[in-house]
């Protein structure tokens, strides 16, 4: 049971323009959402990550949405960039503050130049 | 980088054979994790710890046991390997249990 699903394996876009990666959440517990991203041959680093009490968060290019009653959330690459190219994770929390945190499946993300 | 080490970084082993991975932190945090990389299934947590002794399941811990003897150690070991066990496994620590967890660089496991 896939508790946090990201549909899309892979995704393809142009060197500057928008990345929209999607993930999807069963869970209504969750209440902390984070986004990673996976180069080849390293550990996944964080990138931003959102609180339920929000719909929205930016860091730089980075904005993360998440929309409570769809049990969904989004991360917005703008622009992009070949150096973006990698594998992305979202992972969601529990609000029973257990420390469990769940991934999905990844998304791979090629910008070109 | 936050400091995580994990031993060995790869390792080939043979079908029935018990392994030990160790996951080694610096950064006195309370939790951590071991994960598996699949291709198709993304990360999947196979244990994790919230204290010294205090662990729980994941969504694959089936074949897996840890143990957390003191806060900067968490061992993970394989009982008996199968080949379904070989994959890439990676550490994780995190201070709480609402913040982001930071990742070791992993451990690359074949069971031939």
């Amino acid at each position: 049971d896939q508790q946090v699903k990201q549909n899309s394996p892979s995704l393809s876009v142009q060197e500057g323009r928008i990345s929209i990666l999607n993930c999807d959440y069963t869970n209504s517990m969750f209440d902390y959402f984070l986004w990673y991203k996976k180069y080849p041959a390293e550990g996944p680093t964080f990138l931003i990550s959102i609180s339920s009490i929000k719909d929205k968060n930016e860091d730089g290019r980075f904005t993360v949405f998440l929309n409570k009653s769809a049990k969904h959330l989004s991360l917005h690459i703008v622009p992009s960039q070949p150096g973006d190219s990698a594998v992305y994770f979202c992972a969601a929390r529990p609000s029973s503050n257990t420390g469990k945190l769940i991934f999905g499946q990844g998304t791979t993300l090629q910008v070109k130049p | 980088d936050a400091g995580i080490t994990q031993s060995p970084r790869h390792k080939v082993t043979e079908t029935g054979t018990p392994v030990t991975l160790r996951c080694h932190q610096t950064e006195n945090h309370r939790y951590m994790y071991w994960y598996r990389q699949d291709p198709g299934h993304g990360l999947r947590l196979i244990h994790y710890s919230y204290g010294v002794k205090d662990t729980d399941k994941g969504e694959v811990s089936d074949g897996y046991s840890v143990s957390r003897s003191k806060t900067e150690d968490f061992l993970l070991t394989l009982e008996s390997a199968t080949s379904s066990q070989t994959s890439v496994y990676f550490c994780a620590i995190s201070p709480t249990g609402n913040t982001e967890a930071f990742f070791g660089q992993g451990t690359r496991l074949t069971v031939v």
